[in-house]
């Protein structure tokens, strides 16, 4: 139990195009997920909090209008970055946290989406 | 900002021996928590341990934390190779509402 899948796994786009990573939590109801980017040998930085029905919370220095997450149902957060720039090239994780309060103290991580932007 | 540091930042071991992580951490929190990230993938959550709890088991995992010192240690007992990846603590404070990934340990198993 506990899944969370990513799409695309991998995406290769062109400078200035925008482009839609999907997280989606398989089996649970997920009130709250996350968005974190992580270079190359680096640690996860997370970017924002994005719950269900409301707007996402954003970490300091992340740009909201470059970075816009909609959280539309329990089971999908979706991740655009408009105007991709080659510095955007990452790999981005979700993850999801349960809706239920017995399994709320752990996040479970999607696989990630490796980003290069050309 | 980065809650944990981890340390060493690389560990290479002969399969069967054991390897020690160690992550130390600035503010209070309520758990902590230890992933593990194969290369170029997602992670994947390994064990938790409560601000109240000082030691937990898990297979041939066995964490320690110590509140007062603000740190824990992550225990691998008879390694293998299967072993080698990044592991990262990760700090949940302030209500849960989200965690804070230390910079990892890079750990290699040799055969």
């Amino acid at each position: 139990g506990a899944v969370v899948s990513q799409h695309p796994s991998r995406v290769i786009c062109k400078s200035g195009t925008s482009v839609k990573i999907e997280c989606r939590s398989l089996d649970f109801q997920a009130t709250t997920m996350f968005w974190y980017r992580q270079f190359p040998k680096q640690s996860l930085m997370l970017m924002a909090t994005s719950n269900e029905g409301s707007k996402a919370t954003y970490e300091q220095g992340v740009e909201k209008d470059k970075f816009l997450i909609n959280h539309a149902s329990l089971t999908l957060s979706t991740l655009t970055v408009t105007s991709a720039h080659p510095e955007d090239s990452s790999f981005y994780i979700c993850s999801a946290r349960a809706a239920t309060a017995v399994r709320q103290e752990t996040q479970y991580f999607g696989p990630g989406t490796r980003l290069l932007v050309l | 900002s980065q809650q944990g540091e981890e340390d060493p930042q690389a560990l290479s071991i002969q399969e069967g021996e054991n390897a020690t992580m160690n992550c130390s951490y600035k503010t209070s929190i309520n758990n902590l928590q230890w992933y593990r990230q194969n290369s170029g993938r997602g992670l994947v959550h390994l064990i938790l341990i409560r601000s109240n709890e000082r030691e937990k088991h898990s297979g041939r995992l066995r964490v320690t934390l110590d509140t007062s010192k603000k740190s824990s240690s992550l225990l691998i007992t008879a390694s293998r190779a299967a072993d080698t990846a990044s592991y990262f603590c990760a700090t949940n404070s302030g209500g849960y509402q989200k965690v804070t990934f230390g910079t990892g340990t890079k750990l290699q198993v040799i055969p």
